[in-house]
């Protein structure tokens, strides 16, 4: 099916482990983000990406990592989890006039 | 720095009354906005856009959004709401560097619950 899929669905995890979200877009787009989702906040940018072997920081990037070795995939690392960072994280792919996103990770840390 | 601002964070409508949905933005250009749907425990879905052209634009499900430069206000209506239009709703704009592939700033989101 095309279109932009995060897995898990569903995480939880301890205070201290790495853990790693993934992304895949089928539609080839250049532009990925991304986003976590907090009570308060809306929508917050941790990081995008440009093409493969292009990132940059958006507005959160603390305690992140990504990397985007394939156009399709763009997973994202919480190197050390804290219970910060127990958000929504929503994955985006943009196409130049529209944004799609995936159906979000919610991830709990205990 | 962009900014948006949505003031309202929950809203109740009856059915089949009208909607309207504010968001304030803050950009020293020419903003590109978008509003936004989200239901529940899903991803967000683009409900219409504005690049340029006509004050008012036409989405998808009936809604429509006017910016206003003069108020910098972009808001979302609907003249006749329905059951499954309750969700979470956000605004959003975008610097357009790349004509669309800009980072997006979205503003706190209204959540809109529709009563019989």
């Amino acid at each position: 099916d095309a279109g932009i899929t995060q897995s898990p669905r569903y995480k939880i995890t301890e205070t201290g482990r790495q853990v790693t979200l993934m992304c895949h877009q089928t539609w080839s787009h250049s532009y990925m983000f991304w986003y976590r989702q907090d009570l308060g906040h809306g929508l917050r940018l941790i990081y995008y990406s440009a093409a493969a072997d292009i990132t940059d920081k958006g507005e959160v990037p603390d305690g992140y990592v990504v990397s985007r070795s394939k156009t399709e995939n763009f997973p994202l690392t919480l190197e050390s989890a804290t219970r910060s960072q127990t958000s929504v994280y929503f994955c985006a792919s943009n196409t130049g006039a529209e944004a799609f996103f995936g159906q979000g990770t919610r991830l709990t840390v205990v | 720095a962009q900014s948006v601002t949505q003031p309202d964070i929950h809203i109740t409508v009856s059915e089949g009354a009208s909607l309207e949905l504010r968001c304030n933005y803050s950009y020293g250009a020419t903003p590109y906005l978008f509003w936004y749907v989200q239901s529940p425990g899903q991803g967000l879905q683009l409900l219409l856009k504005y690049f340029s052209g006509d004050t008012l634009v036409q989405g998808i499900k009936g809604f429509e959004a006017e910016i206003k430069r003069s108020q910098s206000s972009f808001n979302l209506r609907k003249p006749s709401v329905h059951w499954s239009d309750a969700a979470e709703y956000f605004c959003a704009v975008g610097s357009g560097a790349n004509f669309g592939n800009e980072k997006l700033t979205f503003g706190t989101g209204t959540r809109l619950t529709i009563i019989p």
